[in-house]
C-alpha cells in the first residue's frame, strides 16, 4: 500500500538558518502530496500541497517541489525563525483513497 | 466558530470502561475521518465517513473501537473495554468531499487526548 517516510527527528536549528526535511513516497499512480504542520498546543493545518510532477507548492517562506523521478517532496526554507518550531508532517492522496500520513518531524529553532 | 471541534479535549479512564469521543465537522463538509496519533508516532488513520456512511473501516484498530456518524454533522467515537494501549490523541478532520475532488483538503480538529490508567 502507499506509504510516506519522513526523516527521523528532531531536528534543532538557529535562528535564521536553512531547513530541508526530507520526504519519500510510495505509491500507486499520480498521488497529491502534502505538507501539514502541528504548532504547539493546535491542530494540523496544512502548510502547502502539490497535484502533480513537477509542481512545486508554497506558503509562509515554505517549498516542496513534487519529484516525480525521485518519488520526493522534501520541504525546504531558507531562513527559519523561532515561530516556526512545530512538529512537520509529510502526507499524500491517491485519487479516491485515504490520506497517508508520515510520522512527522519535531524541528526546534533556537533564538 | 467555523473550525472542526471535538469534545472532550481530555479524557482520563481506567482501563475496562467505554469512552465516546465527538467530532463536530465543519458545516457543508460530507466527508470526516478519524485519526489516531500515539505520543511521538505519526497519525494512524481508523475511519472515515462520506454523508452517513462508511466506506473504509480499515483502520479500526480491533472491535472494541466503533463509529457512526448522523447525517453529514456529529460523529462519535466509541472505544469499548478501554485499554491501556488506547491512550492516544484521537483526531478528527473533515473535508468537502472524499471524492471527485482530487486534493480536498482535511481540516482537523484539535484532538482528544484519552488517557487510560
Amino acid at each position: 500500500g502507499d506509504s510516506v517516510t519522513q526523516m527521523e527527528g528532531p531536528v534543532t536549528l538557529s535562528e535564521e538558518a536553512f531547513l530541508t526535511i526530507n520526504c519519500t513516497y510510495t505509491a500507486t499512480g499520480y498521488p497529491s502530496l502534502f505538507w501539514y504542520v502541528q504548532y504547539p498546543g493546535e491542530g494540523l493545518q496544512l502548510l502547502l500541497k502539490a497535484t502533480k510532477a513537477d509542481d512545486k507548492g508554497s506558503n509562509k517562506g515554505f517549498e516542496a517541489t513534487y519529484r516525480k523521478e525521485t518519488t520526493s517532496f522534501h520541504l525546504e526554507k531558507g531562513s527559519v525563525q523561532v515561530s516556526d518550531s512545530a512538529v512537520y508532517f509529510c502526507a499524500l492522496m491517491s485519487y479516491g483513497q485515504n490520506f497517508v500520513f508520515g510520522p512527522g518531524t519535531r524541528l526546534s529553532v533556537l533564538p | 466558530g467555523a473550525g472542526v471541534s471535538q469534545s472532550p479535549s481530555n479524557k482520563v479512564t481506567e482501563k475496562g470502561k467505554d469512552v465516546e469521543l465527538r467530532c463536530d465537522p465543519i458545516s457543508g463538509h460530507t466527508a470526516l475521518y478519524w485519526y489516531r496519533q500515539r505520543l511521538g508516532q505519526g497519525l494512524e488513520f481508523l475511519i472515515y465517513f462520506q454523508g452517513n456512511s462508511a466506506p473504509d473501516k480499515s483502520g479500526l484498530p480491533s472491535d472494541r473501537f466503533s463509529a457512526e456518524r448522523t447525517g453529514e454533522s456529529v460523529s462519535t467515537l466509541t472505544i469499548q473495554r478501554t485499554q491501556q494501549e488506547d491512550s492516544a490523541v484521537y483526531l478528527c478532520a473533515s473535508s468537502l468531499s472524499a471524492s471527485g475532488e482530487k486534493y480536498n483538503e482535511q481540516f482537523f480538529g484539535p484532538g482528544t487526548r484519552l488517557t487510560v490508567l
